[in-house]
């Protein structure tokens, strides 16, 4: 069976930190991945999507960058947080792009 | 106006009630829906999916699918207070899934 691992699960940093988010999955070969950001009373927001390893597509201009190094890994990273990056950042996959999909286990990210 | 729109309640039950939840979209052009249960402090779990009109049931949950006024529903029978979490819709969008805010249902004992 598939599954989603995201690290680390909370992390405190200050302003102008850098950020790096890991998402791995496992049991499965070329899925799609998804980075979102969740915030109260916001909703999903998508941030980054992938098809291929080293092809990201970015759905909302800012300060944070995604890679894909490996077929089953996908990274986020910033080079300086801004105390707006606060907020719970969830990593999922699908079989098919636009077909259902899994998310991991998140990680709270609290920017002081 | 938002792709999906959902009442963020939240809605509060008591144990054993029938529960709806339920969604608006405005895009007719793709339709495959999804439901999620959230719990707090944890990432989204598939609960349902369905590509048609009509209902679809498993277990407790039934999905139900009214694309003439572009309505989702998800009822919960016999609710249970493990059923306490954010219930989110979802709709295809070509390459993304447009999701709703989530409603939060809390089922009292």
């Amino acid at each position: 069976s598939q599954t989603i691992h995201q690290w680390p699960a909370t992390l405190v940093q200050p302003v102008g930190s850098p950020l790096s988010l890991e998402c791995t999955v496992e049991g499965t070969s070329n899925p799609n991945l998804y980075w979102y950001r969740q915030a109260a009373g916001r909703g999903l927001q998508l941030l980054f999507y992938s098809v291929g390893i080293g092809q990201i597509s970015s759905e909302v201009p800012q300060n944070l960058s995604a890679s894909r190094p490996q077929d089953r890994q996908f990274i986020l990273s910033s080079k300086k947080l801004l105390l707006s990056d606060s907020g719970f950042y969830l990593c999922a996959w699908s079989g098919t792009i636009g077909n259902e999909q899994f998310f991991g286990p998140g990680t709270r990210l609290t920017v002081l | 106006q938002k792709e999906v729109e959902q009442d963020p309640g939240p809605l509060s039950v008591p144990e054993g009630a029938i529960v709806s939840l339920n969604c608006t979209y405005s895009n007719s052009a793709f339709q495959y829906f999804m439901w999620y249960r959230q719990y707090s402090r944890k990432g989204p779990e598939l609960l349902m999916y369905t590509y048609s009109s009509g209902n679809k049931e498993d277990g407790r949950f039934t999905a139900q699918v009214d694309k003439s006024s572009k309505y989702i529903s998800l009822f919960i029978r016999d609710s249970q207070p493990s059923d306490s979490a954010t219930y989110l819709c979802a709709r295809n969008s070509g390459y993304a899934l447009n999701f709703g805010k989530g409603t939060s249902l809390l089922v009292t004992p």
